[in-house]
């Protein structure tokens, strides 16, 4: 099925630990973010790139990184693990910033 | 910091009533978007409405933007139990291509 698909889908990390959360889209989209949200927090954006190659910071950019190798692939880079950083990821993409976003169905992640 | 702001934080209605949620921004804006989440689920796009435009409707949704006092609502006609779920708007602006969440408002639906 078309759409944005997230792995994995729980983590559990431990603190100062590295890893990767997967974002791919088959829909072609140029836009691709980054969101985390937290109770009472709402969604906040992360990173977010408009298209290949380019990317740029979001709200709270701090201890991640991203990259834009190719349209499809958006992955997010936890450098080194924190307990502020348990949150649920969520990867959204459109075609442009002004179009509606689809939302992959989100990464649990957990830091002890 | 958040660019929306939703209002109120959480409504309780009976079956059948009318919902009305508010968003309001800080900064000029080039669109609005309204979203729907389910409990543990990813956000499901409802409606956008851009800058020049001042109302739009699908289905049973009508939203309203007021550029003049930086607000928008989202009313639901003649709700369901399925509409009981988490709704947030999201701002783009101008100036760059961030998409802005607001916290979101809790919508439940009372049999």
């Amino acid at each position: 099925n078309a759409g944005v698909t997230q792995t994995p889908k729980f983590q559990v990390l431990k603190t100062g630990q590295s890893m990767t959360l997967q974002c791919a889209q088959d829909m072609n989209h140029e836009y691709m973010s980054w969101y985390r949200q937290d109770p009472g927090m709402g969604l906040r954006l992360i990173h977010y790139s408009v298209g290949a190659g380019i990317t740029d910071q979001g709200e709270v950019p701090n201890g991640y990184n991203v990259s834009r190798s190719t349209t499809e692939d958006f992955p997010l880079r936890l450098l080194s693990a924190a307990p502020s950083q348990t949150s649920v990821y969520f990867c959204a993409s459109s075609w442009e910033p002004g179009a509606g976003y689809t939302f992959g169905s989100g990464t649990r992640l957990t830091v002890v | 910091s958040q660019q929306g702001e939703e209002d109120p934080q959480a409504l309780s209605i009976q079956e059948g009533e009318n919902a009305t949620m508010n968003c309001s921004y800080k900064t000029s804006i080039n669109n609005l978007q309204w979203y729907r989440q389910n409990s543990g689920r990813g956000l499901v796009h409802l409606i956008l409405i851009r800058s020049n435009e001042r109302e739009k409707h699908s289905g049973r949704l009508r939203v309203t933007l007021d550029t003049s006092k930086k607000s928008s609502s989202l009313l639901i006609t003649a709700s369901r139990a399925a509409d009981t779920a988490s709704y947030f708007c999201a701002t783009g602006t101008n100036r760059d291509d961030k998409i802005i969440f607001g916290k979101g408002t809790r919508l439940h639906i009372l049999p």
